[in-house]
């Protein structure tokens, strides 16, 4: 079956720093990806989706590409605020929008 | 924007009382899910409705049922609760079931079974 893997939490870096989440995949034929960020006390909010291999999805300074030829999506920012201290879901969707979600890896940015 | 709401947010139960979660939302989205999330283990698919109409089972259907009272509305039903379903449930929305869809979260509803 369909299955999502992210790097293990949590993470904590300091304020301005250069951010990497890992996030690997099985699925059979080409699922879309998606990362999704969820604060405290909130559902989970779309932070950006790629649909096809080498597509790069971007929003609020965040990025991730996807990588057919190591199924991957890794999130990456270039300089973290303590605004961005949240919940980082990985996801794919692959038959009928059904979607497999990672474990979440926690960031907490520091002042 | 209202978006995707879920009533209530938190709700206590005893081991054997029934309730129902509410989700409404007003994006005249299509399809509809729950997922439930514990701690350490992502979310899981309990119910989706691809469309008004029509339900399906998902990862986790075992002590709960679906209606799809409308296109706006799908509602969770607990009919007996057991301790091993607390959890924050997540209901959801999409334009359609398609691959390429994102969801739009409610903010969730905390249950305790105690």
């Amino acid at each position: 079956g369909n299955s999502v893997t992210q790097m293990e939490g949590p993470v904590t870096l300091s304020e301005e720093a250069f951010l990497t989440i890992n996030c690997t995949y099985t699925a059979t034929g080409y699922p879309s990806l998606f990362w999704y960020v969820q604060y405290p006390g909130e559902g989970l909010q779309l932070l950006l989706k790629a649909t096809k291999a080498d597509d790069k999805g971007s929003n609020k300074g965040f990025e991730a590409t996807y990588r057919k030829e190591t199924t991957s999506f890794h999130l990456e920012k270039g300089s973290v605020q303590v605004s961005d201290s949240a919940v980082y879901f990985c996801a794919l969707n692959k038959g009928a929008g059904k979607s497999t979600f990672g474990d979440g890896t926690t960031l907490t940015v520091k002042p | 924007n209202a978006g995707v709401t879920q009533t209530p947010k938190f709700q206590v139960l005893k081991t054997g009382q029934s309730m129902t979660l509410q989700c409404a939302q007003d994006m005249n989205h299509n399809s509809m899910y729950w997922y439930r999330q514990d701690p350490g283990m992502g979310l899981r698919l309990i119910y989706y409705s691809a469309s008004e109409g029509t339900t399906d089972k998902g990862e986790v259907p075992n002590g709960y049922n679906v209606s799809r009272l409308n296109k706006r509305e799908f509602s969770l039903r607990l009919e007996s609760a057991a301790p091993s379903q607390t959890s924050v449930y997540f209901c959801a929305s999409s334009e359609q079931a398609a691959d390429n869809s994102p969801l739009h979260f409610g903010n969730g509803t905390r249950l305790t079974v105690t």
